[in-house]
């Protein structure tokens, strides 16, 4: 059963930024928060990860709530590519299985 | 190099009927992974192979399924007397111990399967 809640779709236009909620009320201390995303018929791809702090990559950030019990991950500007599935995944730690939802369906607006 | 890779993309299979799925992990990666995911619906675990530890075949739905994997290579998903609610998008992933913390699994194009 999935440990995070999101939710079922967002909707964003060209050029903007997104934020895409998820809530993990469940995780405990040492939990990792993960979040993939999944393009039409590929297999999901691994965005970003994080503990407590804030995180930045080259794909996206990912906002870590003081409280660990949410976190949002963030796309500066949404391009036409971004539209996809986003999962937020945890609790995780080390090599273990993903506990996937259904995710965010993420649509972009030209 | 070289990402997941999984044979065949697509295999239509009549009810009744034993297939076969391939997954040929990234090398050096000890972990490997397979779900499934029905359409428009999120990912289903099946199993895990951890080097040379024993299996977590928790997420076999039945006992039509199982799985092999050669030492830290290629693995195959065998699904017997194939139903067909077994149609979906048969996932393999993989991942390597060696980035504590991380641990990104790296997932292949999958297989599709559909059985008639």
């Amino acid at each position: 059963d999935a440990k995070t809640t999101q939710p079922n779709s967002m909707e964003s236009n060209e050029e903007e930024p997104v934020h895409l909620p998820c809530n993990h009320s469940t995780i405990s201390g040492t939990d990792y928060i993960h979040w993939y995303r999944q393009l039409p018929s590929q297999g999901p791809e691994y965005v970003i990860h994080g503990l407590t702090s804030n995180v930045n990559n080259r794909m996206a950030s990912l906002a870590i709530a003081e409280d660990r019990k949410s976190s949002t991950l963030i796309l500066h500007r949404a391009t036409l590519r971004d539209a996809a599935v986003y999962y937020c995944i945890g609790p995780m730690k080390g090599n273990t299985p993903l506990v996937f939802g259904k995710g965010t369906r993420l649509s972009v607006i030209a | 190099g070289a990402g997941v890779s999984q044979s065949p993309s697509n295999k239509v299979t009549e009810k009744g009927k034993d297939v076969e799925l391939r997954c040929d992990p990234i090398s050096g990666h000890t972990a490997l992974y397979w779900y499934r995911q029905r359409l428009g619906q999120g990912l289903e675990f099946l199993i895990y192979f951890q080097g040379n530890s024993a299996p977590d075949k928790s997420g076999l739905p039945s006992d039509r399924f199982s799985a092999e994997r050669t030492g830290e290579s290629v693995s195959t998903l065998t699904i017997q007397r194939t139903q067909q609610e077994d149609s979906a998008v048969y996932l393999c992933a993989s991942s390597t111990r060696n980035n504590p913390g991380i641990y990104e699994q790296f997932f292949g194009p999958g297989t599709r399967l559909t059985v008639l």
